[in-house]
């Protein structure tokens, strides 16, 4: 059964910071891993799907990376911003032998930067 | 962003009342899900849908129905609410699902909506 973590469940940090968010995952048998970031009474919003073919997706401050053979992803958001401030939620399609194609979701990371 | 609206966005009901919940998409998206979001508990997948009448069921679907007559559009009914079921409700869709069954650009990608903030007392 695929399970997915998070570490740290929080992280705050002072304005201009880089920081790394992780993702880890028990089963390899993944199509794709997806990240998201969620503000507080909104929907979940979608920064970076790394193909499970791929080692790595970049859309601006934002950096996701793919081993999928050792279960993880890291997320790197150069020069935080206060703006920056949210949950982040990494997801995987995981290949199903017996029904659906599941979408296991992690808790979350949910994150400061203080100005 | 992808054009989902959720309806209503927030609803408060009492035990026993039947509830419906509304996702309309614009994109065309074959796959539709309804998801529930809980502390502790994350997201969990209530139903989905990969067609028109077609639907089946997720992780923690009891006391849940869905429906899908048109592509753009997902219903979930709570046939007599209970408290447990008070939760932020969120419709995701996907173009297709990547493997054999996908075409070449599907990847799998979700997209949310909103969300329904429903609480049953």
């Amino acid at each position: 059964k695929q399970e997915v973590t998070q570490i740290p469940a929080a992280l705050s940090v002072p304005e201009g910071e880089n920081l790394v968010l992780n993702c880890s995952f028990t089963d390899s048998a993944i199509y794709n891993l997806q990240w998201f970031r969620q503000d507080p009474g909104k929907g979940l919003t979608s920064l970076l799907l790394i193909q499970s073919s791929q080692r790595e997706q970049t859309s601006g401050r934002l950096n996701a990376s793919l081993d999928k053979s050792s279960g993880r992803s890291t997320l790197y958001i150069a020069a935080s911003q206060p703006g920056d401030s949210a949950t982040y939620l990494c997801a995987v399609l995981t290949v199903s032998k017996t029904s659906y194609d599941k979408v296991i979701f992690g808790p979350g990371t949910s994150l400061s930067v203080i100005p | 962003d992808a054009g989902i609206t959720q309806s209503p966005r927030h609803k408060v009901t009492e035990t026993g009342t039947p509830v419906t919940l509304r996702c309309h998409q614009t994109e065309n998206h074959r796959y539709m899900y309804w998801y529930r979001q809980d502390p502790g508990h994350g997201l969990r997948l209530i139903h989905y849908s990969y067609g028109v009448k077609d639907t089946d069921k997720g992780e923690v679907s009891d006391g849940y129905s869905v429906s899908r007559s048109k592509t753009e559009d997902f219903l979930l009914t709570l046939e007599s609410a209970t408290s447990s079921q008070t939760s932020v409700y969120f419709c995701a869709i996907s173009r297709g699902l990547p493997g054999l069954a996908g075409g070449r650009h599907d990847t799998g990608e979700l997209f949310f909506g909103e969300g329904s903030r429903l609480t049953v007392l």
